[in-house]
């Protein structure tokens, strides 16, 4: 069965970076699509970006400029940055999997809250 | 982008009742709306996909209805282990926007 962890910093300060890793295990990263997706507290979900195992990608329009995801096949692993990050972006990031570029979430790991303060 | 809404926000419902969710796209989308379940502390888990096709292992008192912009999800008898939030996603295009959810309650 295949099991998607987020890892990375749980506290990130106003302009920097955010950053988190998803490793893959029970499966091949290749030949699927990975997404991030987060949700701030209290509010719905929000679809960030997703990266297929090759390379290409899509971005949310509202966060594209901000926005790098990257793919390490050799590692089993994708990754999310985020740059000139602020309190908005405070929020549980979930990894994800879909099979193809029609976003249908089969996978999903369990989320990982990411709080931006000084 | 496409604005989902979902009602209710919240809903009580005891075991064995007949429940309906309703999700809402702000232009059609055909069939591309997926459903999910989401309990506390926990990952999402897919319950329907292309509007009525049923995931893989997902009981059958569980559906989904509709096409265009409105779509419902029906669990037909409500059992203890349903109780959580729904949510539900549009897969039609970029980027792809989720209801704010429907928190399930126990009366």
């Amino acid at each position: 069965q295949v099991q998607l962890q987020a890892s990375g910093p749980g506290l990130v300060k106003p302009s920097e970076t955010l950053s988190l890793t998803c490793t893959v295990s029970g499966g091949s990263i290749s030949g699927y699509y990975w997404s991030w997706i987060r949700q701030p507290p209290g509010k719905g979900m929000e679809w960030i970006g997703y990266i297929y195992y090759s390379g290409s990608t899509d971005y949310h329009s509202s966060l594209k400029s901000r926005v790098t995801i990257s793919v390490d096949t050799s590692k089993n692993q994708f990754s999310l940055r985020l740059r000139s990050v602020t309190a908005a972006d405070t929020a549980v990031y979930y990894c994800a999997r879909h099979p193809d570029m029609i976003v249908i979430i089969d996978h999903w790991g369990p989320g990982t809250l990411v709080t931006v303060s000084s | 982008d496409i604005q989902m809404t979902q009602s209710p926000s919240s809903l009580s419902a005891s075991v064995g009742d007949r429940v309906t969710i309703t999700c809402r796209a702000s232009q059609s989308i055909s069939m591309y709306l997926n459903w999910y379940q989401q309990k506390p502390g926990k990952a999402p888990k897919l319950l329907i996909y292309a509007a009525s096709s049923l995931q893989s292992g997902v009981p059958s008192r569980f559906s989904g209805s509709g096409s265009g912009t409105d779509f419902t999800l029906t669990i037909s008898s409500l059992q203890p282990e349903d109780f959580a939030t729904f949510f539900c996603q549009q897969s039609y295009s970029s980027p792809y926007t989720f209801g704010q959810g429907t928190k399930l309650e126990i009366k």
